[in-house]
This record gives C-alpha cells, structure tokens and sequence, in this order.
C-alpha cells in the first residue's frame, strides 16, 4: 500500500516566490496534518484537517501561509511569499479515527529559501 | 507548552548496549506513543500505550508508563547500529477536546549506536 504521499521532495526557490506543497494521505484516513521541522523549533504543528474540514490552523505562522484540503485525497500547503526564514522540513501525516492514534508521515519536503 | 519532552536530548552506546529513552508530559491523557525518525525521512510510529496500562512489549522495545508522574520511558535492548535515530513522544492530551485529533510531540532524543 501506498503511504502519505508528498510533493516535491525538494525545493529551492528566491525569496518573494510562491512555494506550494502538496499531500495525498493515505485512503480512508480521515485526518491530515500539516507540521514543519527546524533545528531551533522542533516538530510544530501548523494545522490539521478531519473531513476535509480545518480544526485547527493557529500554528500556522503568518497570513502568508494558507493551506486547503479539497478533497479526502488532497491537500496543498502554500507560502506566498516565501522568506528565507520558511526554510525547513515540511512533513504531511495523516490518521484514521475519531482519536489520537497512530499517525502516518510522508518522506516531508525540504524547502529552502534564498 | 502541552509538549512532552525527551531527556536526555543526546545519547551515544555501543552496539550490544541498552538505551533508554524518557518523557516527561503536562496534560492528561488517552495513550501516548513513541516514533522513530531516521535522518532525512519522516517519523514512524513504534509504539503505542494506553493510559490504563503500565507497561508494552513489542520486539525489542518496551515501554513503561507512569501516569502519577505524567512520565514514560523507552527502553531499547540490545541496540544495533541501524537503531541510530532521533525518538520522539507524542501524547494525546485528552482533557484539551478543542484539539481532538492532534498529537503532541516532544523535541526528540538523538540515539547514536556505534558499531
């Protein structure tokens, strides 16, 4: 089976660019989250869909961050406009249940800003 | 911060050794879990325990669970250089219901095995 799917695998674009990430859970699973990974920050949780629907964006950092699920199968995460700052480790994991069980991490996207 | 923490944040054994691994939460909760992430990839999941239980076995792990003390320990035995990872605790945080569905995790301890 397929696991969380992400794209790309890397990025490397200029500072004031648009960066757009993208994430297909695995089928049937019901919620997906978005997290970033830094050396000073940590795993931090920037917001996390179940059904499709936003439950919790207030880790995500900025206005110039946005993030969509239009459907089970898919779901974006866009930096508009990007900074040096946003470089990091961008991770998508989903899960399947009304609980906080075991969550499932795609390979992440690392992305770098100049 | 409802963040479980990890100590020690770095620990270095020898193949063969023993590594132990410890968390410490905030919050109450359902069940807390502990993943695994090898340099370059993302997390994935060992194990999980539920509040109501003490202790977990699975391979080579075990997991201890001391919810008086809002604290959990990772125990890896006979450790292998590929066990060379960074672990991470996550906890549910049940008595937050406005945030069903998260996990906390904490910031990792870096487990180096040398061969």
């Amino acid at each position: 089976d397929a696991g969380v799917i992400q794209s790309p695998r890397h990025e490397v674009t200029e500072m004031g660019q648009e960066v757009t990430l993208r994430c297909k859970p695995i089928s049937g699973h019901d919620y997906l989250f978005w997290y970033r990974q830094t050396m000073m920050r940590g795993l931090e949780l920037l917001i996390y869909f179940n059904n499709n629907v936003p439950i919790d964006d207030s880790g995500m950092p900025e206005d110039r961050f946005s993030a969509k699920m239009p459907n089970a199968s898919f779901s974006t995460l866009k930096i508009q406009p990007s900074e040096p700052r946003d470089s990091a480790v961008y991770f998508c994991a989903s899960s399947f249940t009304v609980t906080s069980e075991t969550q499932y991490f795609g390979p992440g996207t690392r992305l770098l800003v100049l | 911060s409802q963040q479980g923490e990890e100590d020690p944040q770095a620990l270095s054994i020898q193949e063969g050794e023993n590594a132990t691994m410890n968390c410490s939460y905030k919050t109450s909760i359902n069940n807390l879990q502990w993943y695994r992430q090898n340099s370059g990839r993302g997390l994935v999941h060992l194990i999980l325990i539920r509040s109501n239980k003490r202790e977990k076995h699975s391979g080579r792990l075990r997991v201890t669970l001391d919810t008086s003390k809002k604290s959990s320990s990772l125990l890896i035995t006979a450790s292998r250089a590929a066990d060379t990872a960074s672990y991470f605790c996550a906890t549910d945080g049940s008595d937050r219901g406005s945030t069903l569905g998260r996990l906390y995790f904490g910031r990792g301890t870096q487990l180096t095995v040398w061969p």
